[in-house]
């Protein structure tokens, strides 16, 4: 059974400390996603990847967040510095693309809770 | 810009008893539609999808839903609630924009059974 993973599940850190949170994709998937979910915004898109190469990141803070595919199997997302307002779940979601114009679902990890004190 | 929007803030119905959820979406091209289902804790799951042909789709755990283009909508039904089905349902619309596919998601609703 093919499932996403992310580490750790849970983070909690004070203000101003570094997060990091991965992710392994469905072996075989070529498209990766990061979204938060908090309950006044909802699922936010953050950044998504094909074939380990940023498509799109405009959802994200850029002036403490980064996002990187260091390899096929692993997806990093850093906060650097950490601020009490990154409280949210972090999830990864990774999708096939079969083709040019082909739609596809998306599948979802557990999520990591982070707690920025 | 599209946008999906769910109505319905909490539901609450009784087990045995049938179930729409109400989805509404806005885009200006063919859309792509799918429902989620989120447990306390837990991750997104794929219920069901619409990408084109049969207007009425069939997912996972019982559940179905009908695209309406007319409507612009695409509701969530399940003939007979399980105690089981508690949990938070979005609905995303996914638009291919560069290449990607995007999913907007609704603002969920709550499910809750009463037994």
């Amino acid at each position: 059974d093919a499932r996403v993973t992310q580490t750790p599940r849970h983070k909690v850190t004070e203000m101003g400390q570094e997060v990091t949170m991965r992710c392994q994709p469905i072996l075989g998937h070529n498209t990766v996603f990061w979204y938060r979910q908090t309950m006044m915004q909802g699922l936010e898109l953050l950044a998504y990847f094909r074939n380990r190469a940023p498509l799109d990141d405009s959802g994200m803070p850029k002036d403490r967040f980064s996002a990187e595919m260091p390899d096929a199997t692993l997806a990093t997302l850093k906060i650097q510095p950490s601020e009490p307002r990154d409280s949210a779940v972090y999830f990864c979601a990774s999708g096939l693309v079969r083709g040019p114009g082909n739609t596809y679902e998306q599948y979802f990890g557990p999520g990591t809770r982070l707690t920025v004190t | 810009a599209q946008s999906v929007t769910q109505p319905d803030i909490h539901i609450t119905v009784s087990e045995g008893a049938s179930l729409e959820l109400r989805c509404n979406y806005s885009y200006g091209a063919t859309p792509y539609l799918f429902w989620y289902v989120q447990s306390p804790g837990q991750g997104l799951q794929l219920l069901l999808k619409y990408f084109s042909g049969d207007t009425l789709v069939q997912g996972i755990k019982g559940f179905e839903a009908e695209f309406k283009r007319s409507q612009s909508s695409f509701n969530l039904r399940k003939p007979s609630v399980h105690w089981s089905d508690a949990a938070e349902y979005f609905c995303a619309v996914g638009t291919l924009t560069g290449g990607g596919n995007k999913l907007t998601f609704g603002t969920g609703t709550q499910l809750k059974v009463e037994l």
